[in-house]
Order: C-alpha cells, then structure tokens, then sequence
C-alpha cells in the first residue's frame, strides 16, 4: 500500500513567486494534516483537514497560504506571494477517523531566495 | 495551550548499548497522548511508541520503551541494544484526547547517532 506523498520534494523560488505543494494521503485517510518545520524549530501545526472539510486551520500564518482538499483526497497548500520566512519543511500527514497513529509523507523543502 | 520540551539536541550512542532521550510536557489536559517519532535521514516521520495518558503502564515496542511519568509530565524513550539503523533525528509529540482526531504538538528533536 503507497504511503503518504508529498510534491515535489524540494522547491527553490524567488520571494514574490506562487507556489503549490500538494499532499497525496493513504486511500481511505479521512484525517489530513499538515505541518511546518522551520530550521532549528519545533513542527508546527498549519491545518486539519476531515475528509473535504477545514476541521482546524488555527496554525495557517496568515492568508498568504491556502489549503485545499477537494472531493477529499489530496490536498494542495499554496503559497501566494511566497517570503523568505515560509521557507522551512512542510510535512503532510494522514490517518483514520478517530485513530491517533498518523503518518507523513517524506516532506516538501521550500526554499524561498 | 500545550508545550512540548527536547532539551538535548544531540545524543550519541555506541552500538549494542542503551540510551536514554528526554521529554517533559505541560498540558492542563487530563487525557492526552504521548508519542515518540523518528525519522531516518533522507526517510519520512514514522511512529516508534505512543503511550494514552490514563494507563499507568509504560508503553513497550520491541526494544524501545518508554517512561511515563504523569505527575512530573515527563515522557522519556529508552532505546535498548541500539542498532545502526536506529540514528535518526527523535521527536516526542502530544495529542489531546478530544473524542476525535486533534493535531500533534512536537518538541525540537534530539538527533541520535549510533557509532559503529
């Protein structure tokens, strides 16, 4: 069974640049989350998706980020304009309704010059 | 709000040995859960232990075991007989229990070097 997948792996944009990561979770993975990690800091939490639905996104930044999971499978986390502070890990992670265990993708480095 | 404490950045361990990583927590919660998870370089997060707050029993995976210290809110991973597959950068993490699924709260990591 594929586990969660993350694209692309790494990103390096100019500051002022758009970008897209997108997230494909373990078939049948209501839960979606995803995660940042800043270097030398803790992974912070950015949002919760249930299936199609934003369950929590009191991490998000401001709204120069954007998520989506449409028809609630993959999900995408856009970036509009990027900064140089957004750069950093971003880890996507799935899992059962009402099941603690979740499991992340291999993460996306975002690298904004 | 929850915090999550890695005091030690880096650890180092000589193969075949125990080590020892520490986590101390602070919640108002009085059901929660505590995970340790690891991630291999180049590799993705996986779940090594979780231990629910309302057992009193340390959780125990193999040769990773955990002690759980409720009162003192500390939650620290011991690796027994480490292997050279073991270095991997170590992240303990809480989750609220709230009847369903909540996000994780992480500390900072401990990086963990096995030695040949």
């Amino acid at each position: 069974e594929a586990g969660v997948t993350q694209f692309p792996s790494h990103s390096v944009i100019e500051k002022g640049q758009t970008v897209t990561l997108r997230c494909d979770p373990i078939s049948g993975h209501d839960n979606l989350y995803w995660y940042r990690r800043v270097m030398g800091k803790e992974i912070k939490f950015l949002l919760h998706f249930v299936k199609e639905s934003k369950q929590d996104e009191s991490g998000m930044p401001n709204n120069r980020f954007l998520a989506e999971r449409t028809g609630g499978t993959y999900s995408t986390l856009k970036v509009q304009p990027a900064e140089l502070e957004d750069s950093g890990v971003y880890f996507c992670a799935s899992s059962l309704l009402h099941n603690t265990e979740a499991f992340f993708g291999q993460g996306t480095r975002l690298t904004v010059v | 709000a929850q915090t999550v404490t890695q005091s030690q950045p880096e650890m180092s361990v000589q193969e075949a040995e125990t080590v020892t990583l520490s986590c101390t927590y602070d919640t108002s919660e009085s059901n929660y859960y505590l995970f340790w998870y690891k991630q291999p370089p180049s590799r993705q997060m996986i779940l090594v232990i979780r231990q629910e707050a309302y057992k009193q029993q340390n959780a125990t995976e193999n040769r990773f075991s955990v002690n759980f210290q409720k009162a003192a809110k500390s939650f620290s991973l011991k690796i027994s007989d480490s292997q050279l597959g073991d270095t991997a950068m170590y992240f303990c993490a809480f989750m609220p229990y709230t009847g369903a699924n909540s996000k994780l709260t992480f500390g900072k990591g401990i990086t963990l070097s096995v030695r040949p």
